[in-house]
């Protein structure tokens, strides 16, 4: 069955610190891959998505994510976390095949210490 | 930079009435959807509408539900008789083929 996990429920970073948060998806070929952030009350803003090419991509507000195949993930990585980046995070799949449908992880919230 | 937008921010209704979330998709986006995060839970997939007919829709997408496009402009979800547990954050989206999907802030529905 085609899934996505985001296996870290809570996460908490000192502020300065790196980050990395996790996504796996479970499907037989390569989707559309996607992170979106949701501030407190807020919507969802996406960060950063991987068609294809490059398996290494920058996004908004310094972000990176890496699509490993062999491993079926798409982790969220940010070298140095700042205050403001305190907020829910969500790994989202497009599995081709059904048109433009996202499915969401179950988000991995994040806090930072100052 | 254009921006999906909703109205209302926070809707609070009693159980049974009928209610209408609005949205404004961006203008040149051709596919809309709607999906719902229930409070503490994750976010999930409701319903796509392109080409003015619905594309998919999930389980949760029941009778009660329904979508329109009144207009160039609009995008409305209906729940003709609301239920407790629908209380939610509802969130709008719009995109082009096979593009990111832009959501809105979301409309809070609150049924008591």
């Amino acid at each position: 069955a085609q899934s996505v996990t985001q296996p870290d429920i809570h996460i908490t970073v000192s502020e300065g610190a790196s980050l990395e948060l996790r996504c796996n998806y479970s499907y037989g070929a390569t989707p559309y891959l996607f992170w979106y952030v949701q501030s407190p009350g807020q919507g969802l803003q996406l960060l950063l998505k991987y068609f294809s090419g490059d398996t290494l991509v920058q996004g908004i507000k310094g972000f990176e994510a890496e699509f490993k195949r062999s491993q079926s993930s798409f982790n969220l990585r940010k070298p140095s976390v700042h205050w403001s980046d305190a907020a829910e995070y969500f790994c989202a799949v497009v599995f081709t095949g059904g048109g433009n449908k996202l499915t969401f992880g179950t988000g991995t919230q994040l806090k930072v210490e100052l | 930079e254009p921006e999906v937008t909703q109205t209302p921010s926070h809707q609070v209704t009693q159980m049974g009435q009928e209610v209408i979330l609005r949205c404004v998709p961006i203008s040149n986006h051709l596919y809309f959807y709607w999906y719902r995060q229930i409070l503490g839970q994750k976010v999930e997939f409701l319903v796509s509408f392109y080409n003015n007919e619905i594309s998919e829709k999930s389980e949760i997408f029941d009778d009660q539900f329904s979508v329109e496009r009144p207009d160039g402009s609009n995008f409305t979800l209906k729940i003709r008789s609301t239920k407790l547990e629908d209380s939610a954050m509802y969130f709008c989206a719009s995109s082009e083929e096979y593009s990111p999907l832009h959501f809105g802030n979301g409309t809070r529905l609150t049924v008591t």
